[in-house]
């Protein structure tokens, strides 16, 4: 069964802390991987892509790794700011497919 | 501005009724999306169209009903059948194409019956 799985559900860090969160799949053919950040009552909005063959992608203080072998991804946040307060869901489509997996999401909220 | 967009973004229902969600899209993109998204779930896809006039259930279509008579417009039908419908819908679109096939949101509507 096609899953996407993530850890933690929820953290609370201090303004300017940094954090990684947790993605780990089942989704096989594998084409690619997406995190997206959900502001509350908001739609959510992409920040990166993975396609199976990269390891790293940095967008802005976001950087997302991949393993694919292990079917694990992450992603790192550096000096949290106030508006990093979101939910952060992770997002994996398999290869040949219109359907998407999504995880249930890592709420993350950052206090001054 | 391109984009997607969704309306109402809050809607009252009482039980019995049907109601209709509005999703416009004005990128270009073949495919169309519905999800539902409950608090501590993943969204769950509700109803797919990959080409006009042409749609197929997703994981969660009972009690539910789409049209797609045009490129840009994908609306949602919430029909009396459905028998928990309060949650929070999201509307998205993809190029379609399989390689990079990510897909643009909404900002959603919110649903509740009274």
């Amino acid at each position: 069964k096609n899953q996407v799985e993530q850890s933690p559900q929820s953290l609370i860090i201090l303004e300017g802390k940094n954090c990684t969160l947790q993605c780990n799949y089942t989704v096989s053919p594998f084409s690619n991987l997406r995190w997206y950040k959900q502001d509350t009552g908001r739609g959510p909005v992409s920040l990166t892509i993975m396609t199976f063959s990269e390891n790293t992608k940095s967008n802005g203080r976001y950087t997302a790794t991949l393993d694919a072998d292990t079917k694990q991804s992450s992603l790192h946040i550096t000096a949290s700011q106030l508006s990093d307060s979101a939910s952060y869901i992770c997002v994996v489509s398999g290869m040949g497919t219109y359907k998407y997996i999504f995880g249930t999401g890592t709420r993350l909220k950052v206090l001054a | 501005d391109g984009g997607i967009t969704q309306s109402p973004k809050y809607l009252f229902r009482k039980e019995g009724q049907n109601v209709t969600l509005s999703c416009e899209q004005n990128l270009n993109h073949d495919a169309m999306y519905w999800y539902r998204q409950d608090p501590g779930q993943g969204l769950r896809l509700i109803y797919y169209s990959q080409i006009v006039n042409d749609f197929q259930k997703g994981d969660i279509a009972e009690g539910y009903s789409v049209s797609r008579e045009k490129k840009e417009s994908f609306p949602l039908t919430v029909t009396s059948a459905q028998k928990n419908p309060t949650a929070f819908y999201l509307c998205a679109s993809s190029s379609g194409r399989i390689v990079d096939n990510e897909q643009f949101f909404g900002p959603g509507t919110r649903l509740t019956v009274l």
